[in-house]
């Protein structure tokens, strides 16, 4: 069954430095999201991507978030300096369309110390 | 602004039985209602949905109910099973217009 997978799943990084959370979407989707979790609260949407742009963004999306489809397969999401804030889990997803349902990958858990 | 509520943190239930979470939304323009089982350290994983116009929808040991006009649905399993314990999310969106705003989970325990 196709999935959405994620790499790194677990990454501890610095205050201050930049993260490339990679994800690849389930092959014939269109949409592509990230959402993440900060623990013990629930899952926030922070950025749709559809046709190499974003489409929608969350007020938690500010500028030091970045997404990126570099190639044909991959999806990235960039910090670019990390604040203690920002460690949660990042989950990436995909869809058919717009209305379609949204498949989860597994996470990756960022930790900013 | 919680849009999507769920206002059980956690609920237990001896294995066999019927398990009913339950989710109320705000928003009157949603029109398309997921619900998502998430185990600890993995990512959700979509179980069933509904559109706004149904009141049910049924697959295997899960059924969704909707009461557009209380703003209130619910997921029921029967029977529940251990394998069952995880969180369970309910989500919500307009169709084609806003992207998912989930709940804040309900943790399900199943006891044998």
């Amino acid at each position: 069954e196709p999935e959405v997978t994620q790499t790194p799943s677990h990454q501890v990084t610095q205050m201050g430095q930049e993260v490339i959370l990679r994800c690849v979407p389930i092959s014939n989707h269109l949409y592509f999201y990230w959402y993440r979790q900060i623990l013990g609260q629930k899952v926030e949407f922070l950025v749709s991507f559809y046709n190499n742009e974003i489409s929608e963004k969350s007020e938690i999306f500010d500028d030091q978030f970045s997404v990126e489809r570099p190639d044909g397969s991959n999806f990235t999401l960039k910090i670019r300096s990390t604040k203690l804030e920002d460690s949660a889990m990042y989950f990436c997803a995909s869809s058919v369309d717009k209305v379609g349902t949204i498949y989860f990958g597994e996470g990756s858990w960022l930790t900013v110390v | 602004d919680q849009q999507v509520k769920q206002n059980s943190p956690s609920l237990s239930v001896q294995e066999g039985r019927i398990s009913i979470l339950n989710c109320d939304y705000t928003n009157s323009m949603f029109d398309y209602f997921l619900w998502y089982k998430k185990y600890p350290a993995e990512g959700p994983t979509f179980l069933i949905s509904i559109s706004s116009i149904k009141d049910k929808n049924e697959d295997g040991r899960f059924t969704v109910f909707l009461n557009k006009s209380a703003k209130h649905l619910s997921l029921h399993i029967v029977p529940s099973q251990p394998g069952d314990s995880a969180v369970y999310f309910c989500a919500a969106s307009a169709q084609g217009n806003t992207p998912l705003v989930f709940g804040k989970g309900t943790r399900l325990s199943v006891i044998a």
